[in-house]
C-alpha cells in the first residue's frame, strides 16, 4: 500500500458529461502528480501541484482542470468527455521535489 | 531529461536473479536514474533510484556504470509476483522545481514457472 488513496476505482459514464476524480496524497507529501494511462499512450504526465500551486503542465487537455486544496488532497476535473478519454487515472504523492514519486492505484474511467 | 532505452521483453526463471538493462547515453551530471515497475494495471511502484553509486534496498540492486551511460537493475530471486513492466527514468532532482517522471515503454519481465 503506497498510502495513496484515489477515489472512486472506477467511473462509467457517458459523452459529454463532467466528472471529478479524487486523491488524497501520503500524509504530509506537498506534491501531486497526475498521469494518464491509455492502451496506446502508455502512462502520460497531466499537471503537478505543490502545496497548492501549480508547479508543471504536461499534455493536459483544456477540458481537463485540477486543483490542490489546503488539506493537500487534489481533484482532476474531466469535462465534455470524449471516447477517448477512457484510461487510468492515476494520481502520485511526494514530500518534497527531490523525492520518489509514490502512486495510487489509479481510478479507471469509462466513457461510453 | 535524458531519454532511456530498454529492451522490449525479457524472460527470467523464478527463484533465479533477473537482471534488466538500461541505457541512457545522453544522461546529464545532475540526473539520476530511477526504476520504478507497474503489475498490470496498477499503480506504478518504486523501487530503487541512484546517481552513481550502486544502490541496494529491500527490494532490488541498481548497478550504474562508471561513464553512468547505463545501468541494471538485479530482482535477486525473482518470483511470480515480479512479473510486470520494468521501467527505467532519469531526472533531475531539482529542489523548488518540478520533478516530473516522464515514462517510456519499459521492459515486460515474464518470471516463468
Amino acid at each position: 500500500d503506497s498510502g495513496v488513496t484515489q477515489t472512486p476505482k472506477h467511473l462509467i459514464t457517458a459523452t459529454g458529461q463532467r466528472v471529478t476524480l479524487r486523491c488524497s496524497p501520503r500524509s504530509g507529501d506537498l506534491s501531486v502528480y497526475w498521469y494518464q494511462q491509455s492502451l496506446d499512450q502508455g502512462l502520460q504526465f497531466l499537471i503537478q501541484y505543490y502545496n497548492g500551486e501549480e508547479r508543471a503542465k504536461g499534455n493536459i487537455l483544456e477540458r481537463f482542470s485540477a486543483q490542490q486544496f489546503p488539506d493537500l488532497h487534489s481533484e482532476l476535473n474531466l469535462s465534455s468527455l470524449e471516447l477517448g478519454d477512457s484510461a487510468l487515472y492515476f494520481c502520485a504523492s511526494s514530500p518534497r521535489t527531490d523525492s520518489p514519486l509514490h502512486f495510487g492505484n489509479g481510478t479507471r474511467l469509462t466513457v461510453t | 531529461d535524458a531519454k532511456t532505452t530498454q529492451p522490449t521483453s525479457m524472460d527470467c526463471a523464478e527463484g533465479r536473479a533477473a537482471n534488466l538493462p538500461c541505457n541512457h547515453s545522453t544522461i546529464s551530471g545532475n540526473e539520476y536514474v530511477y526504476w520504478y515497475r507497474q503489475i498490470h494495471s496498477q499503480g506504478p511502484q518504486y523501487i530503487i533510484h541512484g546517481l552513481k553509486n550502486n544502490e541496494t534496498n529491500e527490494m532490488a540492486s541498481l548497478i550504474i556504470t562508471e561513464d553512468r551511460k547505463s545501468s541494471t537493475l538485479i530482482l535477486p530471486h525473482a518470483t511470480l509476483r515480479d512479473t510486470a513492466v520494468y521501467y527505467c527514468i532519469v531526472r533531475v532532482n531539482y529542489g523548488g522545481a518540478t520533478n516530473k517522471l516522464i515514462f517510456g515503454t519499459g521492459t515486460l519481465l515474464a518470471v516463468q514457472p
